[in-house]
């Protein structure tokens, strides 16, 4: 059973950095790409980035390149986004989701894990 | 440039049926595109995989009453024998070059 589990998010103040994690289970991880995707409150599904199988290429969204980053430890079965210089903005439930073999749509998503940016 | 436009909302019957409506941008006709369902207060599911030739795959352990069609540029989710678990926000899914995913601004379904 294919299972992603979200850790690591909190609290944040403007301007700080958070990392945050997901593992991931059921499946051949490294065989796979991964993504992470926010969604703030009441509002739709937001793609943030995506990291392929090997970690060899890595691709953000407008709103976060330069400041996050996506990153992978295919031999911990584990996805992490290294966020910085934070916004009110990126306040959001984050989730991470597995690709469907040789494509980049998703076919498991985590349960999500919030992060709120205030002072 | 690559964009999903789905209605805002749509509104069935319990045990009734509904379709849903996700269309893609001018010159993207022939973008495979992901459905995906999120219940109140939980991630989102995935409910199936949709090619423009027709052909799809589903996700694990989902029903019958979940499928898929197309024309055109429009992809199309029905839900049939609508129950009220179906109540849910509706988004589809698809990715342009250079690995940019896309999502459609979500349909949330009531169940009368």
């Amino acid at each position: 059973e294919v299972q992603l589990v979200e850790s690591g998010g909190g609290l944040v103040q403007p301007g700080g950095s958070l990392r945050f994690s997901c593992a991931a289970s059921g499946f051949t991880f490294s065989s796979y790409a991964m993504s992470w995707v926010r969604q703030a409150p009441g509002k739709g599904l937001e793609w943030v980035s995506t990291i392929i199988g090997s970690g060899g290429s890595t691709y953000y969204a407008d709103s976060v390149r330069g400041r996050f980053t996506i990153s992978r430890d295919n031999a911990k079965n584990m996805l992490y986004l290294q966020m910085s210089s934070l916004r009110a903005e990126d306040t959001a439930v984050y989730y991470c989701a597995k690709h469907i073999g040789g494509g980049y749509l998703f076919d498991y998503w985590g349960q999500g894990t919030l992060v709120t940016v205030s002072s | 440039q690559l964009v999903l436009t789905q209605s805002p909302s749509a509104s069935a019957s319990l045990g009734a049926s509904v379709k849903l409506t996700c269309t893609l941008s001018s010159g993207h006709s022939s973008y495979a595109i992901a459905w995906h369902q999120q219940q109140p207060e939980k991630g989102p599911r995935y409910l199936m995989k949709f090619n423009s030739d027709g052909s799809h795959s589903k996700g694990d352990g989902i029903p019958d009453r979940f499928s898929g069609s197309s024309s055109g540029a429009e992809r199309y989710l029905t839900i049939s024998s609508l129950q009220s678990e179906d109540e849910a926000d509706y988004y589809c899914q698809t990715w342009g070059t250079g690995i940019h995913v896309v999502f459609g601004g979500g349909t949330k379904l009531t169940v009368l």
